[in-house]
């Protein structure tokens, strides 16, 4: 079964600290894209960072980049020098290659994380 | 600038109303979602489409229906069958169906039954 775990439901951060938001994926399919987003407390849920399977570096966009350890099926992402604005909850998600007519994306249950200053 | 607008941000509904939901977007992508969030929860998808005129149902289709009789545009119509409607609904789409397609997000209608 294809399935995302977030086992963190909530964390705390010094800002300007480091932080790593932990993502474990499941699928037997070699074919798939994982996804963070962010979702502040105004709802919109806005895209961070994306890794595919197949990319042999790990993605980076400006303070976010994602730990991607294939063999551990671990898709984490690292925020670094937190700021009070990264206070927010945030998704793993996956996407498989499309073998049926089922195309959504798979959620993990989210993090919530608050920076304190 | 290109993006997904949803409207209204707000939206307040009696008892046996069916109520609908805008979504628009300017990036021309193919593909466009609609997404159900209750609080504390993660997303559930009710219906995708992939093309002009052509949609699916998704996990909670059950007292929704959508249309989409143009690319730009994804409406969906909460009606009175949904025994539960109060929620957070967001729009997405994305320019392929492919598990590299991003899913970009509207800022979502927040629906209340009085």
């Amino acid at each position: 079964a294809q399935k995302i775990t977030q086992t963190q439901p909530g964390m705390f951060v010094q800002e300007k600290e480091a932080v790593t938001l932990d993502c474990t994926y499941d699928t037997s399919d070699p074919s798939y894209g994982l996804f963070w987003y962010k979702q502040p407390s105004s709802g919109e849920m806005i895209f961070l960072i994306y890794q595919g399977s197949y990319d042999q570096q790990n993605a980076t966009e400006g303070r976010y980049s994602l730990n991607f350890q294939k063999a551990r099926k671990s898709a984490n992402l690292v925020i670094s020098a937190s700021q009070l604005g990264d206070s927010a909850m945030y998704f793993c998600a996956m996407r498989v290659h499309p073998r049926d007519s089922n195309y959504q994306l798979i959620w993990g249950a989210g993090t919530k994380l608050i920076i304190k200053p | 600038d290109g993006g997904i607008t949803q409207s209204p941000k707000y939206l307040f509904r009696k008892e046996g109303q069916n109520v609908t939901l805008s979504c628009e977007q300017n990036l021309n992508h193919d593909a466009m979602y609609w997404y159900r969030q209750d609080p504390g929860q993660g997303l559930r998808l009710i219906y995708y489409s992939q093309i002009v005129n052509d949609f699916q149902k998704g996990d909670i289709a059950e007292g929704y229906s959508v249309s989409r009789e143009k690319k730009e545009s994804f409406p969906l119509t909460v009606t009175s069958a949904q025994k539960n409607p109060t929620a957070f609904y967001l729009c997405a789409s994305s320019l392929g169906q492919g598990y590299t397609d991003t899913q970009y997000f509207g800022p979502g209608t927040r629906l209340t039954v009085l």
